[in-house]
């Protein structure tokens, strides 16, 4: 009964590569999230889609992009990726409508580029 | 969204209390104050929020002060699985905008609870 599932819980590349992180919640919330922990443990927000339509985009380089198939996926596509790409990548969601809702998140991905 | 200070670190003995201070002398009325918590290795975890009213809920309480200007998360009973890094955030009340359900995290306070 996991309420935000994120694949793969670790994800080892090298320099240069594409590679993708997925994510699913079975809450019925119609916002999901993208946040990135580096190695100092500063935690910011990274997407957010709310209906499948990107609404908070950070300052990310474009080799990031989010797909949204569906409310309840937010996947990560990362390409040509670089060493400060090395972070753990948590995904969230919550229910949109009306005032802020408490953000449930994801384990987490632990992405480390070589 | 207002900006929070928050003491590095704190110690809490098993069963006791533990108070965990915020201040954010800057919120404005339409901001809501958060707490998170982030167990070692794991997503954050949704704690408590309020306005302007105490709250209670099943894991904690919320106290903030009549001017707003500051707050403070309590766990009545502390116990060794509280130990974790504590975030206070204040976030805007409305819905819509680009800003729009935005958590902006800062580095929190380290709660080591010790039997």
């Amino acid at each position: 009964d996991t309420a935000v599932s994120q694949t793969p819980k670790y994800l080892v590349t090298q320099m240069g590569n594409d590679k993708s992180i997925k994510c699913e919640q079975n809450l019925g919330h119609d916002t999901m999230y993208w946040y990135k922990q580096d190695s100092k443990k500063f935690l910011k927000i990274m997407f957010s889609y709310n209906n499948k339509e990107l609404i908070i985009n950070e300052t990310v380089p474009n080799r990031f992009s989010p797909k949204s198939p569906d409310k309840a996926h937010l996947n990560l596509h990362i390409n040509s990726l670089e060493l400060g790409d090395s972070a753990v990548y948590f995904c969230a969601s919550s229910q949109g409508t009306g005032r802020p809702r408490e953000q449930y998140f994801g384990p987490g991905t632990r992405l480390t580029v070589t | 969204d207002a900006k929070t200070t928050q003491p590095t670190s704190m110690d809490c003995a098993e069963g006791r209390a533990a108070n965990l201070p915020c201040n954010h002398s800057t919120i404005s009325g339409n901001e809501y104050v958060y707490w998170y918590r982030q167990i070692h290795s794991q997503g954050p975890q949704y704690i408590i929020h309020g306005l302007k009213n105490n709250e209670t809920n099943e894991m904690a309480s919320l106290i903030i002060t009549e001017d707003r200007k500051s707050s403070t998360l309590i766990l009545p009973h502390a116990t060794l699985r509280d130990t974790a890094v504590y975030y206070c955030i204040v976030r805007v009340r409305s819905a819509g905008g680009t800003s729009y359900g935005k958590l902006t995290f800062g580095q929190g306070t380290i709660l080591t609870v010790h039997p």
